[in-house]
């Protein structure tokens, strides 16, 4: 198994550029979330899903959309790239709330 | 909403020494919780979880943890710092009443390990 498998691992964008951030689980798990890493403030949940076709705001969801077609895949999409969403990006999956959640090894994104 | 309190952002120790991390929640009911450990340049890797089984909770890497509802605390504990365990560490907490499965973390607490 290859667990959570997040593509890029590094990437560097200009302002107002946009991309999609992939994430895949081949877990069978029905739950996945994307969270934001920034020093001193722990992870934020940017968006989650409960299922394939079901996905719900998190804690810091503005200027991030995602969708959630499949069991398996659960990308992460910027807009318009912004300076302040320079950060680390984790996507995890679970397969309930008793668990506690895989985390793929990250994205570190820069915006220029 | 649940919100988890880490206290301390550095703690630094000596090999040998006991490893006392602290962690705080906020609910009225008592959540699941978990202790996840990130090393540079990883992701997060579940270092143990609460689920209302047994109080006292056993993880790898000698890791432990004791929930204790009257402090509202699930505080980390290891006997003998190593120095691979030098990370930093993470307490998050999923909410048992709402839908789905929302993780919480606390901002962290940096163990340096010191020879």
């Amino acid at each position: 198994n290859a667990g959570v498998t997040q593509t890029p691992k590094f990437q560097v964008l200009k302002t107002g550029q946009s991309m999609t951030l992939q994430c895949a689980q081949d877990m069978n798990h029905e739950y996945m979330s994307w969270y934001r890493q920034d020093p001193g403030m722990g992870l934020r949940l940017i968006h989650y899903s409960v299922g394939a076709g079901i996905t719900d705001q998190g804690e810091v969801p503005n200027g991030y959309n995602v969708s959630r077609s499949t069991t398996e895949d659960f990308p992460l999409r910027l807009l318009s790239a912004a300076p302040s969403q320079t950060s680390v990006y984790f996507c995890a999956s679970s397969s309930d709330r008793v668990n506690g959640y895989t985390f793929g090894s990250g994205t570190r994104l820069t915006v220029v | 909403a649940q919100s988890v309190t880490q206290l301390g952002s550095h703690v630094s120790v000596s090999e040998g020494a006991l490893v006392l991390l602290r962690c705080n929640y906020s609910s009225s009911v008592p959540p699941y919780l978990f202790w996840y450990v990130q090393y540079p340049n990883q992701g997060l890797q579940l270092l143990l979880k609460y689920t209302s089984a047994a109080t006292l909770v056993k993880g790898i890497n000698g890791f432990e943890a004791e929930f204790k509802k009257s402090e509202t605390s699930f505080h980390l504990t290891k006997p003998s710092a190593h120095m691979s365990d030098a990370a930093e560490y993470f307490c998050a907490v999923s909410d048992r009443e709402t839908s789905g499965s929302r993780l919480t973390f606390g901002e962290g607490t940096q163990l340096t390990v010191n020879p």
